[in-house]
């Protein structure tokens, strides 16, 4: 039973690409959130959707980032016209219960490097 | 506002010895706390949960505590192992809107 699967593991973009994070949640949750860490800090909320629907994005900015999480397929994070500060690491976490009452199950996160 | 305040922000032991972290939250209404270990370029992984009416709760070497009158949480790790070396982060989960305030983590590094 596979866990949470993230990819890409690393990626690197030069200011005013996109980037696009996919997280594959564990078999079985519906659930999927976002959590944003910058580099010696800690981890920050960002999004919690479940199937074809945004249930909390208090913490997303409001520009260039969105998220989805499609009927089929992963969930995916996208960062237009990155800029510097959007270099972090993005973890995805999943969960079978609904609204943060089960375990949340992390992923890997994907680094992101904005030159 | 809830927060969730993790002590000390670094810490260095020797293989070995016994080391204590402390979470103190302010999140209310309280509905359970986990502490998470997240080794350096990993995922955070689930150590334990406490609910309200836990006061002990032990995973192998990891030993939490919770103390809900006065907010305050401790992770207590014995004969620690150069595997520990990690960042330990303090979860706490409200009962309204389930809302997760992330403590900012104490980095934690065993040296032989």
């Amino acid at each position: 039973n596979a866990g949470v699967m993230q990819n890409p593991r690393h990626l690197v973009r030069r200011r005013g690409q996109e980037a696009r994070l996919r997280c594959s949640p564990m078999k079985g949750h519906s659930h999927v959130y976002w959590y944003r860490q910058l580099p010696e800090e800690g981890l920050k909320f960002m999004v919690y959707l479940q199937k074809e629907n945004i249930i909390d994005e208090s913490g997303m900015p409001k520009e260039r980032f969105s998220a989805e999480f499609p009927k089929e397929g992963p969930s995916i994070l996208r960062i237009q016209q990155v800029v510097r500060g959007d270099s972090a690491a993005y973890f995805c976490a999943s969960s079978g219960l609904a609204g943060n009452t089960g375990e949340l199950f992390f992923g890997e996160g994907s680094r992101l490097t904005v030159l | 506002k809830n927060q969730v305040e993790q002590s000390p922000q670094s810490l260095i032991i020797l293989e070995g010895k016994n080391c204590t972290l402390q979470c103190n939250y302010t999140v209310s209404p309280f509905s359970n706390l986990r502490w998470y270990k997240q080794d350096t370029g990993r995922g955070p992984v689930s150590l334990t949960i406490m609910t309200f009416s836990e006061n002990t709760k032990s995973n192998g070497r990891y030993t939490a505590t919770l103390d809900a009158d006065t907010k305050q949480s401790s992770l207590h790790i014995t004969a620690s192992q150069l595997s520990d070396s990690a960042s330990y982060i303090c979860v706490v989960k409200n009962n309204a809107g389930n809302m997760l305030t992330f403590g900012g983590g104490t980095r934690l590094m065993v040296k032989p």
